[in-house]
């Protein structure tokens, strides 16, 4: 059981763009919902994250939107630079687990120059 | 960066054989895991602890065994390592879930090649 969706599995932009990646869980105990950015060659590194008091979450050019009753999130970054080539996982975790996260299988972002 | 130290970085190994994966953390932070990350699966929790001599299984348990006699060390064991097992093998450190928001700072990874 995948208990949280992602997609795209990849995606390419240009320079500037905004690239969008979207998750989705099915338990509804979960309450803790960050972004890990991984580069080659190293571990994860938490990008931001989000709890469901709130609907949306900016921390510079990343933006997290948050929508409880469709059990979905997101993650926008605006005006994307080569520098954010990396791959991406949303995950989720909360309900008497919180100490346990549950990721997504991640999507592997290409901003070309 | 946390202080976590992973080991051996890179291991070839044969099927049958026993493996151990040593995660040592500088930063007496409670909680500590053990995930395995492949191609079109993502992150896959295996075993993780909340204090010495206190672990319990992920969703991926099954061919491995942890053991943390140490705050600050959790090895990871594959008692006869299969092909299925090659993978790259993350720690990750967790000071308090409540205090952290759940933060996961992540070691740099073993890559394992079973042949």
């Amino acid at each position: 059981q995948q208990q949280v969706k992602q997609s795209p599995q990849s995606l390419i932009v240009q320079k500037g763009g905004i690239p969008i990646i979207n998750c989705a869980y099915e338990n509804t105990a979960f309450d803790y919902f960050p972004w890990y950015q991984q580069f080659p060659g190293k571990g994860p590194a938490l990008l931001i994250a989000i709890r469901p008091d709130v609907s949306e979450k900016k921390e510079g050019r990343f933006t997290i939107s948050f929508n409880k009753s469709a059990k979905q999130f997101s993650l926008h970054i605006m005006d994307s630079q080569p520098g954010d080539s990396a791959t991406y996982f949303c995950a989720a975790s909360g309900g008497g687990s919180n100490y346990k996260l549950t990721f997504g299988k991640g999507t592997l972002l290409t901003v070309n120059p | 960066d946390a202080g976590i130290t992973q080991s051996p970085r890179h291991k070839v190994t044969e099927t049958g054989t026993p493996v151990t994966l040593r995660c040592h953390q500088t930063e007496n932070h409670r909680y500590m895991y053990w995930y395995r990350q492949d191609p079109g699966h993502g992150l896959r929790l295996i075993h993780y602890s909340y204090g010495v001599k206190d672990t319990d299984k992920g969703e991926v348990s099954d061919g491995y065994s942890v053991s943390r006699s140490k705050t600050e060390d959790f090895l990871l064991t594959l008692e006869s390592a299969t092909s299925s097992q090659t993978s790259v093998y993350f720690c990750a450190i967790s000071e308090s879930p409540d205090r952290s928001g759940g933060q996961l700072f992540f070691g740099e990874g073993s890559r394992l090649t079973v042949l």
